[in-house]
């Protein structure tokens, strides 16, 4: 199976509520890092977790990494309609600098 | 700061023909790296740059693909001849390493928006 699985595969919720979206990984990892993909577009990095680190903030997000249970997750708080989009973790596999991703979560939210 | 670009965004091509990418990194990024996806598969590593040199290319498919990154500043993907298989996405992230004290740890990895690549 994939270095980075995600749950779930997809999620739909209304504006204003939380999303919260999971991700495990096999081997030990450098850092992890998520990304939101617009439909048809480009990768949008979201925010990067080392792994000495637990737990990271940047805005809406929030980021868990949890090392010993290899997993992660990706908390949007007060989501938005503009928030609709595929997300992926990525693990950056130890001593190597490739990129490991998820099949990603598809969220809708609707206005 | 101008992000990552690849060109073109699209390209059509046939079976047997041959089609090359352009991918330029962030300015002063040495790391480059290209990935793909295919149709319902998730986005997977090909290989990776540190300025010329091919630091990592375990991900390459076979040899009809050929990375180039002369002078350490864009990269460029061929491929040839495209097979039906090669459909996908191509994405060209950068990245510069962390400065001390924790150098060694590889940075945010930045992405293009990529190049859909149809093989018909």
């Amino acid at each position: 199976s994939q270095q980075g699985e995600e749950d779930p595969q997809a999620l739909s919720i209304q504006e204003g509520e939380n999303a919260t979206m999971n991700c495990s990984y096999k081997t030990s990892i450098n850092n992890l890092q998520w990304y939101r993909q617009n439909s048809g577009r480009g990768l949008v990095h979201l925010i990067l977790i080392r792994s000495n680190e637990r737990e990271k903030h940047s805005g809406r997000l929030r980021v868990t990494l949890d090392t010993s249970k290899k997993s992660s997750s990706l908390l949007i708080t007060a989501s938005r309609a503009a928030d609709t989009a595929s997300y992926f973790c990525a693990t950056a596999i130890y001593n190597t600098d490739k990129l490991i991703f998820g099949t990603g979560t598809r969220l809708q939210v609707f206005p | 700061e101008a992000g990552v670009t690849q060109f073109p965004s699209h390209s059509v091509i046939e079976k047997g023909q041959t089609v090359t990418l352009r991918c330029d990194p962030i300015s002063g990024h040495d790391n480059l790296y290209w990935y793909r996806r295919v149709m319902g598969k998730e986005i997977k590593f090909l290989l990776h740059f540190v300025k010329e040199s091919k630091q990592d290319e375990s991900g390459m498919p076979n040899n009809r693909f050929l990375a180039e990154r002369t002078g350490g500043t864009y990269s460029t993907l061929k491929v040839q001849p495209a097979e039906l298989e090669d459909s996908g996405v191509y994405f060209c992230a950068s990245s510069q390493d962390e400065p001390p004290p924790i150098a060694g740890f590889t940075d945010t990895q930045y992405f293009g928006p990529g190049t859909r690549l149809t093989v018909l």
